[in-house]
Formats: structure tokens, C-alpha cells, sequence
């Protein structure tokens, strides 16, 4: 069975100071890996998908990374509004997504 | 372009009813999915529908149902409601069946 697993479930960082979230995953044959932002109220919004090892996606202070098993999350010199659970997914030849628990990320002035 | 639509936002009802959810997808999306979130396990894949069939299924009981119409929108039904029942239900819709666009989902309470 898939299984995506997250760390840490909570970070709180000061602004300015970064740091990396972690996503490991054990997916047969995969397919893609995602990262979704997700705000209080709100459905998760869709981050970046990387496709093989190696790969690397940038958005502003983010930036995914993707290695065999894992998949990191930096956050470089964040403000206050990256504050969000940050969503890990994946999927595989059984073609279904299969979501990790999320890190509650917080940054504080 | 609007984005996907659920209906409603809030629902409350007691053990033993049964409840539909509603949701429209972005046009031109042929792929709705559901799932379920909840604070201890996270979004767990109820189903996806492709052009009004079941393409994939999640590991939920058969109290768990939907539908797709020929326009695209999707509907959720659960019958003889269960009190660990009560969570976000999202509804996604998506192009490809892989990047995933997300409603704001209906929040369910089952007292």
C-alpha cells in the first residue's frame, strides 16, 4: 500500500529564518509527487508536481526537491503569510493520491 | 474562470440520516474527485469519477456513494450516518486526473 509520511507535524519559524519540510514516500511506481498549500476554511491550492529524482521546482520562496524516497520543502526567508499546512501527495501505477498528514507551518514577525 | 464549487458549506445532521454533497468542477474538467479530512488522518481518496464513471475507488464502506452527471458535476451521498462521519468533505476536479484544483469543501457534523 502507498504511504506518504511528513515532518515535522508543526514548525514555527521566525521571519526571515528558512527551513525545509520533509515527505517521504513509499509509492509503487511513481507517477508524481505533489505539494499543496492549504489555509484554515480553505481547500488545499496546488503548490508544484515533480516527476523523477533529481527534479526541481521553484516559486518564490519555495522550492521542491525530489530524491527516490523523499521529497523536501524550503522555505527561504519566510513571512508570515506562508503561514499554512503544507501538503504532500503522491501518486503511483495504482493511480490514486495518496496524501500525507501535513506540516503546520507558522511564522512569526 | 470560476473555480469548483461545493454545496453547502455547512451541514449538520444526526446519526442515522443520510446527507448529499454537492460540488462543480471547473469547466472543461471531466475528472471529480472526493475525499475526506480529518485532523488525525489527514485527506483520505474517497473516489474519482471520469466522464460520469467511477475510474478509481478509496477503502470507505458502501455507505459511501457518488455520481457524476453528463455536465461534469458530482454529487456524494452517505447513507445511515456515523458519528466518525463528521470532517471536511473536498471535491477536486482536475484536467488530467493528477494536479488537483479543490473546492472549499462542506464541513459535516453528525451528532
Amino acid at each position: 500500500e502507498d504511504q506518504v509520511t511528513q515532518s515535522p507535524e508543526a514548525l514555527r519559524l521566525q521571519e526571515g529564518e528558512s527551513s525545509s519540510l520533509n515527505c517521504s514516500y513509499t509509492v509503487s511506481g511513481l507517477r508524481g509527487l505533489f505539494w499543496y498549500r492549504q489555509d484554515p476554511g480553505k481547500g488545499p491550492e496546488f503548490l508544484f508536481t515533480l516527476y523523477s529524482a533529481g527534479e526541481e521546482k521553484e516559486k518564490e520562496r519555495l522550492k521542491a526537491t525530489l530524491t527516490k524516497k523523499e521529497s523536501f520543502l524550503h522555505i527561504t526567508a519566510p513571512k508570515p503569510e506562508d503561514s499554512a499546512t503544507y501538503l504532500c501527495a503522491a501518486t503511483g501505477t495504482a493511480s490514486k493520491l495518496t496524501f500525507g498528514t501535513g506540516t503546520r507551518l507558522q511564522v512569526t514577525l | 474562470k470560476a473555480g469548483v464549487t461545493q454545496t453547502p458549506r455547512y451541514l449538520i445532521k444526526t446519526r442515522g440520516q443520510q446527507v448529499t454533497l454537492s460540488c462543480s468542477p471547473i469547466s472543461g474538467h471531466r475528472s471529480v474527485s472526493w475525499y475526506q479530512q480529518t485532523p488525525g488522518q489527514g485527506l483520505q481518496f474517497l473516489f474519482e469519477y471520469f466522464s460520469e464513471t467511477q475510474r478509481n475507488k478509496g477503502n470507505f464502506p458502501g455507505r459511501f456513494s457518488g455520481r457524476q452527471f453528463s455536465n461534469s458535476r458530482s454529487e456524494m451521498n452517505v447513507s445511515t450516518l456515523e458519528l466518525g462521519d463528521s470532517a471536511l468533505y473536498l471535491c477536486a476536479s482536475s484536467p488530467n486526473g493528477e494536479k488537483l484544483f479543490f473546492g472549499s469543501g462542506t464541513q459535516l457534523s453528525v451528532l
